[in-house]
């Protein structure tokens, strides 16, 4: 199974709500990422996961809370954002995040979320 | 911040034309890799060359890599409608990959 899965595909939310994006593997990688991603623009790394333990934050907002349950499963929890967060969500994985950005990475189909 | 950045930032072509997309990063690197992106979807992983490398090969693909200039190419060779999408090259800074600013390609049947 090479494949990263992620839910939901498209969410909704309003500034108020409480939601959590969820990603999947079963590559047997030990490392997950999150970025975030604005139309026409690249990826931009928010987190990094190795070996289950936080290894990067790239100083995001506490309205995003990571997750990583175990080593196949992360999640990042969102409260109270901001229209301005509203953005295509990506989940990726590599193999251990020791070699770090030298790694190629897996990446989910995204989650595109709307905050009104 | 974003290291790579890559021109053209789009191209148009016929189906069948080739189509080159160039890459600058600003740090040292070990790879450098590529990627594509489908409209709204997730990166897929294309190539990666070492620094020690100066060209690498993939079915239609070809990169170098010219580490003096600091800058990298992709070259899509009899490009195809299926190839439309965005390119971004990626390198390391540190333990964090830095993503390109992307050449969004479209291929004209």
């Amino acid at each position: 199974d090479t494949e990263v899965t992620q839910t939901p595909k498209h969410l909704v939310m309003g500034m108020t709500n409480k939601k959590s994006l969820k990603c999947e593997q079963h590559m047997g990688h030990r490392a997950m990422y999150w970025y975030k991603q604005k139309a026409k623009k690249p990826p931009e790394l928010m987190f990094v996961y190795s070996y289950e333990k936080l290894s990067i934050n790239e100083s995001v907002p506490s309205r995003f809370s990571p997750e990583c349950p175990n080593s196949s499963l992360l999640n990042l929890h969102l409260h109270a954002l901001q229209p301005e967060d509203s953005a295509l969500y990506l989940c990726a994985s590599s193999l251990s995040g020791e070699w770090g950005g030298r790694e190629t990475q897996y990446f989910g189909p995204g989650t595109r979320l709307l905050v009104l | 911040s974003q290291q790579g950045e890559e021109d053209p930032q789009a191209l148009s072509i016929q189906e069948g034309e080739n189509a080159t997309m160039n890459c600058s990063y600003k740090t040292s690197i070990n790879n450098l890799q590529w990627y594509r992106q489908n409209s709204g979807r997730g990166l897929v992983h294309l190539i990666l060359i070492r620094s020690n490398e100066r060209e690498k090969h993939s079915g239609r693909l070809r990169v170098t890599l010219d580490t003096s200039k600091k800058s990298s190419s992709l070259l899509i060779t009899a490009s195809r409608a299926a190839d439309t999408a965005s390119y971004f090259c990626a390198n390391e800074e540190g333990f964090k990959t830095i993503f390109g600013a992307g050449t969004r390609l479209f291929v004209k049947a």
